[in-house]
């Protein structure tokens, strides 16, 4: 299994200023992933983060707004840039930490944003 | 496209009945797996169960049993005897290797209100 730790838990900001979110794992995992949850809606994939190259952006994401830092295989940051209150939903980090899809993926406790 | 589709938005039982999740699925690999995750109002993702493509025995875990059929591309969730505590948004979701990289294609959600 894998323990997964988001900073912060949750945070209120200004439109146009950006937050920078951490997720650290307990152990080293092949794939980490961020996915954005807006309010009363399901989880979107918003990239998959690569160590060592950049983060494969799913469409409708971009780097520009949401650049991803993978520095090792224990740490992710994922940043929102230039906020807007369309920005506000759960981000949410997951790891997988095997090879392959015969492992359980599993997800961080969320960071709850909220732009005003 | 939408590659899970859970048909029910919400879904309102008095304890003690029984009720069924829908969840139909969309794929063209042939090696996939299909989630179901509980996230209950405090927003944490709890994993329910995981189910590979080959596998389409069906399981039963306490009140919990799952029907999986790939002629009809389903894995419904039925709760038995439902209770108060199971009132949260439940989350269907595919994993492919060929398409996703082995991230989470999730459904939209069903949430489910279980009255005393």
């Amino acid at each position: 299994s894998a323990v997964i730790s988001q900073k912060p838990s949750r945070d209120i900001c200004q439109r146009g200023t950006s937050l920078t979110i951490q997720c650290q794992v307990d152990s080293q995992v092949t794939m980490m992933f961020w996915y954005r949850q807006q309010p009363g809606q399901s989880l979107t994939l918003i990239a998959t983060a690569n160590q060592g190259s950049e983060a494969t952006y799913e469409s409708g994401f971009v780097i520009d707004k949401f650049p991803i830092s993978r520095p090792n295989l224990t740490f992710s940051t994922l940043t929102v840039s230039n906020m807007s209150p369309e920005d506000s939903s759960i981000y949410l980090c997951s790891v997988l930490p095997g090879q392959g899809l015969n492992n359980e993926q599993f997800f961080g406790p969320g960071t709850r944003l909220t732009v005003l | 496209a939408q590659k899970v589709t859970q048909a029910q938005t919400e879904i309102s039982v008095v304890e003690k009945e029984d009720v069924t999740l829908d969840c139909v699925y969309e794929t063209r690999d042939t090696t996939y797996y299909l989630f179901w995750y509980k996230q209950p109002p405090s927003g944490e993702l709890v994993f329910l169960i995981r189910r590979n493509s080959f596998d389409e025995q069906n399981e039963i875990s306490g009140r919990y049993s799952w029907n999986f059929q790939k002629s009809t591309s389903s894995f419904n969730f039925t709760i038995t005897a439902s209770q108060v505590v199971d009132s949260a948004v439940y989350f269907c979701a595919l994993s492919e290797a060929q398409d996703s990289g082995y991230a989470l294609n999730f459904g939209k959600g069903t949430s489910l209100l279980v009255t005393p």
